[in-house]
């Protein structure tokens, strides 16, 4: 079983729509990260949370500790929030896990 | 913004030969991280380094892979001699600490082609 989960794996939208991504995870951790990876490759961090809730942008990152779940949410999508999103958990050795990332594709 | 950077961006290298990765961590971060991507695959933590000594391995970083910090500011990854399945993007990562409150900044990556 992946210790972090991820869905949808793909998701298309048209520009405008609002965008959830969810990420679950089965480990203990001190911190969950989601990440940005555009097509050429890089990677981008967009949020660090271990309680709450933060927003940056159009982007909110909330995380349940609880219900260990996290979800990303894009307000008002544009074509160039097309890219992979990844969770990602730092367990309490400060190691990171990553999930498989979410394909985001919007449509103009 | 301070930032991590990488080089080379893309490095294609025969089976059986060395290469070294490179990365400059942000100024001040005391810690640094090897990551690895296989085409299609997800992000894999390889090792990570502090205080000029490696903190923690994963099972890929085996005897092949090396890193070092040969001055204060480059960070490398050395693959001794490199197979196929080496074929991956490579990121580097810093932080100033650990702990709750201490994002990683992820480098932009090296695609390494092995043939």
């Amino acid at each position: 079983k992946n210790e972090v989960e991820q869905s949808p794996q793909n998701l298309t939208a048209q520009e405008g729509e609002f965008i959830t991504i969810n990420c679950s995870y089965s480990v203990g951790i001190s911190a969950l990260h989601w990440l940005q990876q555009h097509p050429g490759g890089g990677i981008v961090s967009l949020f660090m949370l271990s309680s709450g809730k933060k927003k940056h942008g159009r982007l909110i990152a909330t995380i349940n500790i609880q219900e260990k779940h996290s979800s990303l949410h894009i307000t008002a999508s544009h074509p160039r929030d097309s890219a992979v999103y990844i969770c990602a958990v730092q367990n309490r050795d400060d190691k990171i896990i990553f999930g498989k990332g979410t394909r985001l594709h919007i449509l103009p | 913004e301070p930032e991590v950077t990488q080089t080379p961006s893309h490095q294609v290298t025969q089976m059986g030969q060395e290469v070294i990765l490179r990365c400059v961590p942000i100024s001040n971060h005391l810690y640094f991280y090897w990551y690895r991507q296989i085409l299609g695959q997800k992000v894999e933590f390889l090792v990570s380094f502090y205080n000029n000594e490696i903190s923690e391995k994963s099972e890929i970083f085996d005897d092949q892979f090396s890193v070092e910090r040969p001055d204060g500011s480059n960070f490398t990854l050395k693959i001794r001699s490199t197979k196929l399945e080496d074929s991956a993007m490579y990121f580097c990562a810093s932080s100033r600490g650990q702990g709750r409150e201490e994002t990683q900044y992820f480098g932009p990556g090296t695609r390494l082609l092995v043939l």
